[in-house]
């Protein structure tokens, strides 16, 4: 089974600096999707960031980008120049491409404070 | 539009009161799926679906129920609601095929509580 660990329950970042957010998985597989979801107050869940394992090359959405590690099987989440609507709970998460695949594996969260 | 819709958004119930949350995607995703969100344990995965009629257990199913009888809709059965499933729900959907993103597009979160 896989497992998805957010080691830092808590993170805060002063506005404009640059933060890191931490994801590890444990995983026997190859092929499958990696995931930052952002859920603000509003409790509603927001794709941040996709990596698909095959590609070598982080992904990168304006100022979110990752750094993606396969064989340490690490995926962190830095996010530049921030600002105070980035304030919000950070979820990392796994997705398997095996078509007979259907689970989804969730962190338990990093919440992100933003200082002005 | 393209969302995830669920309903009731709200709702206190008794423990016992059968109760049913809808969930309604107008992707036409093939995957659809329910999880729960309780304060420091993340997101857990309920149930899941891979299309029409075929459903499967997620992390965290006892207690619930589901059916797929229409691609668009996928709703969440509490047969005899506990406390313990006093919690936030949340549905989703993907698509799921050859060349698909994966992402999933989440509702907006049903705040169920069981007194």
């Amino acid at each position: 089974a896989q497992t998805v660990t957010q080691s830092q329950p808590e993170m805060s970042v002063q506005e404009a600096e640059t933060v890191t957010l931490s994801c590890t998985y444990d995983t026997s597989e190859s092929d499958y999707y990696l995931f930052w979801y952002k859920q603000p107050p509003s409790r509603q869940m927001i794709l941040v960031i996709r990596q698909e394992a095959y590609k070598q090359q982080n992904a990168t959405e304006n100022r979110f980008s990752v750094n993606f590690q396969k064989a340490a099987k690490s995926f962190s989440l830095k996010i530049s120049d921030s600002q105070l609507g980035d304030a919000a709970m950070y979820f990392c998460a796994y997705r398997s491409r095996r078509t007979n695949a259907g689970k989804s594996t969730f962190g338990d969260g990093t919440t992100l404070t933003v200082k002005p | 539009e393209a969302q995830v819709t669920q309903n009731p958004r709200y709702l206190i119930t008794v423990t016992g009161k059968k109760l049913t949350v809808t969930c309604s995607q107008n992707m036409n995703h093939e995957y659809m799926s329910w999880y729960r969100q309780d304060p420091g344990l993340g997101l857990r995965q309920i149930y899941y679906s891979m299309n029409v009629e075929v459903t499967d257990k997620g992390d965290v199913p006892e207690g619930y129920k589901v059916s797929r009888k229409e691609k668009r809709n996928f709703p969440l059965i509490l047969e005899s609601p506990s406390p313990n499933q006093t919690s936030l729900y949340f549905c989703a959907s993907s698509l799921w095929r050859l060349g698909g993103s994966y992402e999933q597009y989440f509702g907006p979160g049903t705040r169920l509580t069981v007194t």
